[in-house]
């Protein structure tokens, strides 16, 4: 079993719609939860973090956190095609960003 | 504020010869950290250094990879007599002394021919 597993994709939605993706992780000790979005070619950038059970959102970025089901996932809304890329869900055991350990990512693809 | 700067963005070597590849984190970060990408996979961790010490190297291979982060200048991956499957993404990441968010720079694309 993977440590962060991700479906590897595509999803596509068509623009204005939301895109659900979904991570779950074995290490019920994970403490801290991240998303990151990555272009082709490019370095992963944060999206959001989350650390207790619940949502959590940032504009049109909505983490939620269920430990109990050792789930993570990220809604966005109002989807662009510019959100189309790959976005990788990352867990630690600690609450800071020392050792992720990352999924292989979602590819998502927004469609005008 | 530069951000992370990682050097070359690429590198091409032939089997057997070194690759350096160089990371200078973000002004006023002390913790780097190297993952390692390879094609339709996620980021591996490899090592998480501050200045002059390796605090968690459990994810380098145990031959013929090395990282260091000096007090003075870049943290350096070395990775000697390099392997076709060595080829892959090198990402370093930067992050405060205290906790804080972790910052990638652009990458290294090792290619190995």
């Amino acid at each position: 079993q993977k440590e962060v597993e991700q479906n590897s994709g595509p999803l596509s939605v068509p623009e204005g719609a939301i895109a659900s993706l979904n991570c779950t992780y074995s290490d019920r000790g994970s403490q801290s939860f991240f998303w990151y979005r990555q272009y082709s070619g490019k370095s992963p950038e944060l999206i959001m973090s989350i650390y207790s059970n619940g949502d959590k959102e940032d504009g049109r970025f909505t983490a939620q956190l269920n430990k109990a089901s050792q789930y993570v996932s990220l809604l966005i809304r109002d989807s662009q095609p510019s959100d189309s890329a790959t976005y990788l869900c990352a867990v630690n055991r600690n609450t800071g960003f020392q050792k992720l350990v990352f999924g292989t990512g979602t590819r998502l693809l927004v469609s005008p | 504020n530069a951000g992370v700067m990682q050097n070359p963005r690429h590198l091409v070597r032939r089997r057997g010869q070194e690759a350096r590849l160089r990371c200078s984190p973000m002004k006023g970060h002390s913790h780097v950290y190297w993952y390692r990408q390879l094609p339709e996979e996620g980021l591996k961790f490899m090592v998480y250094l501050q200045k002059e010490n390796i605090i968690d190297e459990s994810g380098m291979p145990k031959e013929r990879f090395s990282a260091e982060f000096p007090k003075e200048g870049p943290s350096i991956l070395r990775i000697q007599q390099v392997v076709r499957g060595d080829s892959a993404a090198y990402f370093c990441a930067s992050s405060p002394p205290l906790e804080g968010e972790a910052f990638f720079g652009q990458g290294t694309r090792l290619t190995v021919v």
